[in-house]
C-alpha cells in the first residue's frame, strides 16, 4: 500500500458542486499539505497543516477548505466548485523527527479534478 | 527563498550521465537546494538536497558550487525510467512551503 494515499483518483463534477478530496497517511508524519497543479506548470500550495490542532493557508487557498480529522488524516475541500478549479491535486507528508532544517515531502498519486 | 532558474528542456542518452543545471544567484547562507522530479503527472518524488557540501545517494549526485548560486544534479547512468520533469527548488522553510517553478522536462532517448 502507499505511504500516502489519495481519494478519488479523479473526478468529474459540475459547478456549483461541494467536492472533497481526501488524503491519509501511514507514514506518522505530523506535516500533511495540499498542493495544486495545473498544466504544463509547477505546483502550487494551497493549505498546510503541522499537527491536528494547526491549519494555515499557502499561497492559493481561496475557494478551497481544509479538516485535519487526526494525524493520518487531512481533507481538501471544494465548498462550490467552478471551472478554473480544473486541476491536479496533490497531498503531502513530512516529518518533523530529526529536522536539520531540511524538509523533506513524500507525496501522494494525485487526485485529478474536472469541473464543468 | 532564492528563485531559481533552469533550462526548460534537455535530452540524454540511455546509459550516459544525465547533468542538470539550476541557477540560484540569490540563495542565502541558510536556504537547502532540493531536488524533486516528476514522472507523467504521478506525484513528485524527492531526489535529494543539499546545503553546502556535495551530496550523493542511491539516486543522484549532487554538486553545488563553493558560492552557492548554482548546482548541478547528476543522473550517472540515464535509463529511460528516468524521463521525467526535473524540479531544483531553494528554500529556508523547514516547513515544507516548497515552491515549484516549471522544472527542466528531461527525456532519456534510447
Amino acid at each position: 500500500d502507499a505511504d500516502v494515499t489519495q481519494t478519488p483518483r479523479n473526478r468529474i463534477t459540475k459547478t456549483g458542486k461541494r467536492i472533497m478530496l481526501e488524503c491519509s497517511q501511514t507514514k506518522g508524519h505530523d506535516r500533511m499539505y495540499w498542493y495544486r497543479q495545473d498544466p504544463g506548470l509547477g505546483l502550487r500550495l494551497i493549505y498546510y497543516s503541522f499537527d491536528v490542532k494547526d491549519i494555515n493557508k499557502g499561497e492559493i487557498s481561496d475557494g478551497y477548505s481544509v479538516s485535519r480529522q487526526a494525524q493520518a488524516k487531512f481533507s481538501l475541500s471544494l465548498e462550490s466548485a467552478i471551472p478554473n478549479q480544473t486541476a491536479l491535486y496533490f497531498c503531502a507528508t513530512s516529518d518533523t523527527t530529526g529536522n536539520s532544517g531540511a524538509n523533506v515531502l513524500t507525496f501522494g498519486a494525485g487526485s485529478r479534478l474536472t469541473v464543468l | 527563498d532564492a528563485k531559481t532558474t533552469q533550462p526548460p528542456s534537455m535530452d540524454c542518452a540511455e546509459g550516459r550521465a544525465a547533468n542538470l543545471p539550476c541557477n540560484h544567484s540569490t540563495i542565502s547562507g541558510n536556504e537547502y537546494v532540493y531536488w524533486y522530479r516528476q514522472i507523467h503527472s504521478q506525484g513528485p518524488q524527492y531526489i535529494i538536497h543539499g546545503l553546502k557540501n556535495n551530496e550523493t545517494n542511491e539516486m543522484a549526485s549532487l554538486i553545488i558550487t563553493e558560492d552557492r548560486k548554482s548546482s548541478t544534479l547528476i543522473l550517472p547512468h540515464a535509463t529511460l525510467r528516468d524521463t521525467a520533469v526535473y524540479y531544483c527548488i531553494s528554500s529556508t522553510d523547514s516547513w515544507g512551503k516548497l515552491q515549484f517553478g516549471a522544472g527542466t522536462q528531461v527525456v532519456v532517448t534510447p
